[in-house]
């Protein structure tokens, strides 16, 4: 069983599109993540929610828009695609309040806008 | 590889040697602290935490120590083995449970 699972893993569209990247956690967790990592491999987070509420919102464009549906999901949609969205995106979960053990990563989703 | 280019601290053992990471971390009110290791194609995996009310931590073949004066975390890993390339992240934990990443350590094994 994937403890978060994101889709897809590898994502390839041109400049000027809008993509939706999809997570879920079966941990029953309440609190999601969102963060990009550059080609540098720096990790930075973008947003989170909690119980569905946005509590984390970094300095991120408004391309970017995460939807919360559930504690158990947490999409994130970019609208107008540029090349410097290209990244990896990781989704992550935990349970607030009860930091033990961090978070719980997915495996990316490979972002490429040509 | 998909770390060359990278411009990474790199840290290269011999199979067998210990392995000693180090990181600076950025805020002294950071209350837990977390070693992750990040695998080529996969997600960050948690491997030791520390509390900021603890100097040393032991797990399996992994020693977190903390110095808070100098805002330093190091992981030690005892007999390295080349399952332990990876690259190797320290983390704090910020208030309003924001977890923040350092730059990141490539460790490379060989046998």
């Amino acid at each position: 069983d994937t403890a978060v699972s994101q889709t897809p893993k590898y994502l390839v569209t041109q400049m000027g599109n809008d993509k939706s990247i999809k997570c879920e956690q079966n941990l029953g967790h309440d609190t999601m993540y969102w963060y990009k990592q550059d080609s540098k491999k720096f990790l930075k987070i973008m947003f989170s929610y909690n119980n569905k509420e946005l509590i984390i919102n970094e300095t991120v464009p408004n391309r970017f828009s995460p939807k919360s549906p559930d504690k158990a999901h947490l999409n994130l949609h970019i609208n107008s695609l540029e090349l410097g969205d290209s990244a990896v995106y990781f989704c992550a979960s935990s349970q607030r309040g009860y930091t033990l053990m961090g978070y719980t990563f997915g495996s990316g989703t490979r972002l490429t806008v040509v | 590889g998909e770390n060359v280019g990278l411009h990474l601290p790199t840290l290269s053992v011999q199979e067998g040697d210990n392995s000693i990471i180090n990181c600076a971390y950025s805020n002294s009110a950071s209350d837990y602290f977390i070693w992750y290791k990040q695998e080529s194609g996969k997600g960050p995996q948690f491997i030791i935490d520390i509390r900021s009310n603890m100097d040393k931590r032991q797990g399996q073949r992994v020693t977190v120590l903390l110095n808070k004066t100098v805002k330093h975390l190091s992981l030690q890993i005892a007999a390295t083995q080349p399952g332990d390339s990876a690259v190797y992240f320290c983390a704090e934990n910020m208030r309003g449970n924001k977890l923040v990443f350092g730059a990141g350590t490539i460790l490379r094994v060989k046998s």
